[in-house]
């Protein structure tokens, strides 16, 4: 049944090594989104995607990057993860137009050693 | 630019009391308003919504009311139980060439048994 899948659950990477978080959907949903949550704190919008149009926040560091290879799967990549990047990762989705409702992803736990 | 303000950031209340969450929007062309659930580790958790064409909305314990002219909108539990206890998030989508979400910044429900 799962709608949102998010793989892996908990990473751990070294500082500085590249590390990708997947995403996949089974909704069918043309807009996918990737945030970041710190404790305690909001989700951040790092990015999204209309379909294959790519948007990103002003204020994503370039050392966040995304890959949309088609409308299932969504990947973010952190180039050279910093221990500031250690959060939890959650991927949403929602389809554009109609009810808008954003379902999310379980996230991934990222921990930077 | 677009922000969602929310207050108040911590509420404490005694088991079977109601609580009032507040936020505000600044984007008048927000037309859909999510509130999220989240417990510990887990991801938000839809639990109510509201669109602009309507004032209220009510599910069991669950409501949201929305002024559209001072683009508040709340959220209140009433006959709240210790499994209320959670973070809450309200959000605002917004259309800036496609659909996206802006959070509060969340508030610490604590139901005190």
């Amino acid at each position: 049944d799962a709608m949102v899948i998010q793989n892996p659950r908990y990473q751990v990477t070294q500082f500085g090594k590249p590390v990708t978080l997947s995403c996949s959907q089974t909704l069918n949903h043309n807009v996918m989104y990737w945030y970041q949550q710190k404790s305690s704190q909001a989700p951040k919008l790092l990015f999204h995607y209309y379909d294959k149009d790519f948007n990103n926040e002003a204020d994503t560091p370039d050392n966040f990057q995304s890959r949309r290879p088609n409308t299932s799967f969504c990947f973010l990549d952190i180039r050279s993860p910093g221990l500031g990047d250690a959060a939890m990762y959650l991927c949403a989705t929602s389809r554009d137009g109609g009810v808008g409702t954003q379902y999310f992803g379980p996230g991934t736990r990222l921990l930077v050693l | 630019g677009e922000n969602v303000e929310q207050h108040p950031s911590t509420l404490s209340v005694q088991e079977g009391d109601s609580a009032v969450i507040k936020c505000t929007y600044s984007d008048s062309a927000s037309n859909y308003f999510p509130w999220y659930k989240q417990e510990l580790g887990k991801r938000p958790q839809l639990i109510i919504d509201i669109r602009s064409n309507v004032g209220e909305k009510k599910d069991q314990r669950i409501a949201v009311t929305l002024n559209k002219t001072a683009k508040h909108f709340s959220l209140h539990i009433t006959e709240t139980q210790p499994e209320d206890s959670a973070v809450y998030f309200c959000a605002a989508r917004i259309i800036s060439g496609t659909y996206k979400y802006i959070f509060g910044t969340g508030t610490r429900l604590k139901v005190l048994a």
